[in-house]
């Protein structure tokens, strides 16, 4: 079954520096990811998601993340941050067997320093 | 009003209690997904609509009942809860039930404390 693990339950970063938020998936079958952005009292909103094209894929908000399959990963990244990017970032898999369903991580919540 | 939208946004309810939560998508989406957000756990898929029919149904306890009356609107009917069903509820849309292909988009959700 797929999963993914989400380093790190908390992130801080100073405004201005990289953005560099960690996840590790298992799944059995080439598989979907993606990055979903929860911003205080609101539902989840998909940042980007990878469906097997190229491997780096660009999202909103400046962020993109890399897909990995050597190293069963792929991480958010952002080059400078920005106050208004505090929020929780959550992780997400499908497997191409099954793409009715997606399976969330833990979330990571990112704090931006002044 | 556009998106996803879910009333009430706050509730309070005692064990005994029976009440409802409300799900209205402006989309024109044909499914409708129920998840719960608990803190330090991972979002939870409950229930999966695909045009009016339920089509998952994730081991939630009876306690939770779904209803679909049409694509534009889900409702979760809560009765006899337990603290431990304190949580964010969250609804969500996609244009089909094939949730790594159409984006799915969420609602605020529903705040629920169970006293």
């Amino acid at each position: 079954a797929q999963s993914v693990t989400q380093l790190g339950s908390h992130v801080s970063v100073s405004e201005g520096a990289l953005v560099l938020l960690r996840c590790n998936y298992s799944s059995s079958v080439p598989p979907y990811l993606f990055w979903y952005v929860q911003y205080p009292n609101q539902g989840l909103q998909l940042l980007l998601k990878y469906t097997s094209a190229a491997t780096l894929v660009k999202g909103i908000n400046g962020f993109e993340a890399e897909f990995k399959k050597s190293e069963t990963s792929f991480h958010l990244t952002k080059p400078s941050a920005h106050m208004s990017d505090a929020a929780e970032y959550f992780c997400a898999v499908s497997d191409l067997g099954r793409d009715d369903k997606i399976i969330f991580g833990k979330g990571t919540r990112l704090h931006i320093l002044p | 009003e556009t998106g996803v939208t879910q009333t009430p946004r706050h509730l309070v309810m005692g064990m005994t209690n029976k009440k409802s939560l409300k799900c209205e998508q402006h989309l024109g989406h044909n499914a409708m997904y129920w998840y719960k957000q608990s803190a330090k756990k991972p979002l939870e898929l409950m229930f999966v609509y695909n045009f009016k029919e339920q089509t998952e149904n994730n081991s939630v306890p009876s306690r939770f009942s779904p209803e679909c009356p049409n694509s534009s609107h889900l409702f979760l009917h809560l009765h006899t809860l337990q603290p431990e069903d304190s949580a964010l509820y969250l609804c969500a849309s996609s244009q089909e039930q094939r949730a790594a292909t159409y984006e799915q988009y969420f609602g605020p959700g529903t705040r629920l404390t169970v006293t």
